[in-house]
């Protein structure tokens, strides 16, 4: 079965200073793999997602994130974190062929000035 | 409106109350998903709906109905709930759940405190 660890349910970082968000993942096939942003009181937006083309993927926000099949991880990184970055994220994985998105837990970056 | 809409953004109500969630789509699309997501839990899949047919309930008990009339308008209808139910009710939609890596967009949420 398809599940996602996110290691960290918080993660504070000084303005910045370099963001590292991990994921790992379990599926039986290469997924389907994704982060998105929720920012309080707000839903959840596509960071971005990584669909079998390039292995180190560049979303929005100046995001990016590397698929490492050997690792079964997607860690998510930026160079330089900004106040406006503080937000829960989260990792989610689908198989192909399969619509359904399976979380992790979500991890809260916090940016201190 | 652009994008996925919610209402209402938050609801109180009572064990024996019965009031129904919306969710409405601007962006063409043929799959409609609920998910919960609660304080220290995962956000978890409810119901997906891909061109009106519910093709997925996860296991979700019988206090939820949901209801979708179109591609576009997605309902979750609540009645006796309980405590335990209190959460954030996210509404999403892609193209079609056809699983070939399509994006989710998300709604705002409709955040629900059961009394």
């Amino acid at each position: 079965a398809q599940s996602v660890t996110q290691l960290g349910s918080h993660v504070s970082v000084s303005e910045g200073a370099l963001v590292l968000l991990r994921c790992n993942y379990s599926s039986s096939v290469p997924p389907y793999l994704f982060w998105y942003v929720q920012y309080p009181n707000q839903g959840l937006q596509l960071l971005l997602k990584y669909t079998s083309a390039a292995t180190l993927v560049k979303g929005i926000n100046g995001f990016e994130a590397e698929f490492k099949k050997s690792e079964t991880s997607f860690h998510l990184t930026k160079p330089s974190a900004h106040m406006s970055d503080a937000a829960e994220y989260f990792c989610a994985v689908s198989d192909r062929g399969q619509g359904n998105l399976i979380f992790g837990k979500g991890t809260k970056l916090s940016v201190k000035p | 409106e652009t994008g996925v809409t919610q209402t209402p953004r938050h609801l109180v109500m009572g064990m024996t109350n019965k009031k129904s969630l919306k969710c409405e789509q601007h962006l063409g699309h043929n799959a409609m998903y609920w998910y919960k997501q609660s304080a220290k839990k995962p956000l978890e899949l409810m119901f997906v709906y891909n061109f009106k047919e519910q093709t997925e309930n996860n296991s979700v008990p019988s206090r939820f109905s949901p209801e979708c009339p179109n591609s576009s308008h997605l309902f979750l209808h609540l009645h006796t709930l309980q405590p335990e139910d209190s959460a954030l009710y996210l509404c999403a939609s892609s193209r079609a759940g056809t699983g070939d890596g399509e994006t989710q967009y998300f709604g705002p949420g409709t955040r629900l405190l059961v009394l």
